[in-house]
């Protein structure tokens, strides 16, 4: 595709609701980054993909959040049992290889509310 | 750990204005800085990317710096519009994993007037 592509735009879910959100990469991009960012904050990392291996998941709050790219193209992002401090918006990116400069290109992000 | 902060947080100025962005960062280690827009309700558009060993890109009416050892970069947007208006953020990338992990800060809100 011509850029990066998330799903759903928007989601509500009651607390303690599981969630899947979908990120679709630019067509062949090497690397997946997902951020949350909360509103009136810039967005703070997740976890980063290099092809289907998750290389850095440092950035995940809890271990209700859980992310994999199984055949290294389309991500799922996926929130357990979510909380009202989970609201916010969540953007992936991907970026071209292994060589750099290693510009990022971001998608529309999907906005969570917890209610 | 890597702390962006950029100022001013937000500025208002009538359409044809020069205007500077400043942000500044704690680590210095790192390889690239890029600079993104954001306009309200979307995602981040890439405006420049600076690697570490170059000190400015320009891309037509805006230009950004980069000074590394001092932990600084400035984005100069010349002759202001009113479709300039949205958030700008500023992002370091350091090393993780085999790629670079940009740090954000929590942006600058400009508004250009007609």
């Amino acid at each position: 595709g011509a850029g990066v592509s998330q799903s759903p735009r928007y989601k509500v879910a009651k607390r303690g609701q599981d969630v899947a959100l979908r990120c679709d990469p630019i067509s062949g991009h090497v690397s997946l980054f997902w951020y949350q960012q909360a509103l009136g904050q810039g967005p703070e990392f997740l976890t980063y993909f290099q092809n289907e291996a998750q290389l850095d998941k440092s950035g995940l709050p809890s271990d209700r959040f859980f992310a994999e790219r199984p055949e290294g193209s389309v991500s799922t992002l996926k929130i357990q049992r979510t909380q009202q401090e989970d609201s916010a918006v969540y953007l992936c990116a991907s970026s071209s290889g292994l060589a750099g400069p290693y510009e990022q290109y971001f998608g529309p992000g999907t906005r969570l509310t917890v209610t | 750990k890597q702390e962006v902060t950029q100022i001013p947080a937000a500025l208002s100025v009538p359409e044809g204005e020069n205007l500077v962005l400043n942000c500044s960062f704690t680590d210095s280690a790192i390889y690239n800085l890029q600079w993104f827009r954001q306009d309200p309700g979307k995602g981040l558009t890439s405006l420049l990317l600076i690697q570490s060993s170059q000190r400015e890109q320009t891309s037509g009416r805006l230009n950004a710096s980069l000074d590394k050892s001092s932990g600084r970069s400035t984005l100069y947007i010349a002759a202001s519009q009113p479709g300039d208006s949205a958030t700008y953020l500023c992002a370091p990338g350091g090393a993780s994993g085999g790629s670079y992990i940009p740090t954000f800060g929590r942006g600058t809100s400009l508004i250009v007037h007609p």
